[in-house]
């Protein structure tokens, strides 16, 4: 049962141009959520996150939405760069013993010059 | 380097042996906990510790074990190796309650 969903695999973009990454969960238990990114050979690196609390986060280029009646979160990177070609990871978390984060899928961005 | 250290990088091995797998956290980090990420599929959580005790537990085999040490490092033990073991296995740590993790870069087990 995959509590957290990214339903695309893949997303391709031209450079400059707007990526959005989205992100679906089930558990109405998870109270913070987290992108990380990755890149080969590497571990996933910590991006932005935002508590339930909030609807937006923006840091630069990048800018998470939640929205909590559709157990929906996406996140935008504008404008895109090449460097941002990796695979994104959405992570939640709620209130369990030991803070664990639940990990989607993944999805592989690359952005095109 | 983001801090946290795993060794070894690479690993090859038969089915049936058993491997062990190290994990130094981020100084000043309690938390460790250790993911599996399988044929680019997501990183499934394994186990944490905090401060040398078991905290939670996933989808974690039985020929599957951890622990961790009074200085903090931990190892993650695979025995009865299976071809489907093959996987890159995460180890990352937290402060108790900061909700970002610190990755190492990994460890890519083959089972042969």
């Amino acid at each position: 049962d995959q509590q957290v969903k990214q339903n695309s695999p893949s997303l391709s973009v031209q450079e400059g141009r707007i990526s959005i990454l989205n992100c679906d969960y089930t558990n109405s238990m998870f109270d913070y959520f987290l992108w990380y990114k990755k890149y080969p050979a590497e571990g996933p690196t910590f991006l932005i996150s935002i508590s339930s609390i909030k609807d937006k986060n923006e840091d630069g280029r990048f800018t998470v939405f939640l929205n909590k009646s559709a157990k929906h979160l996406s996140l935008h990177i504008v404008p895109s760069q090449p460097g941002d070609s990796a695979v994104y990871f959405c992570a939640a978390s709620g209130n369990n013993a030991g803070n664990m984060l639940t990990f989607g899928g993944g999805t592989r961005l690359m952005v095109k010059p | 380097d983001s801090g946290v250290t795993q060794t070894p990088k690479h690993l090859i091995t038969a089915t049936g042996q058993r491997v062990t797998l190290r994990c130094s956290p981020r100084s000043g980090d309690l938390s460790v906990y250790w993911y599996q990420q399988s044929l680019d599929q997501g990183l499934q959580f394994l186990i944490q510790y905090y401060n040398g005790e078991e905290r939670a537990k996933g989808n974690i085999l039985e020929r599957f074990s951890a622990q961790q040490f009074p200085d903090l490092h931990s190892e993650l033990n695979l025995s009865s190796l299976e071809l489907g073991d093959s996987a890159l296995y995460f180890c990352a740590s937290s402060v108790r309650h900061n909700y970002g993790y610190t990755f190492g870069s990994g460890t890519r087990l083959t089972v042969v």
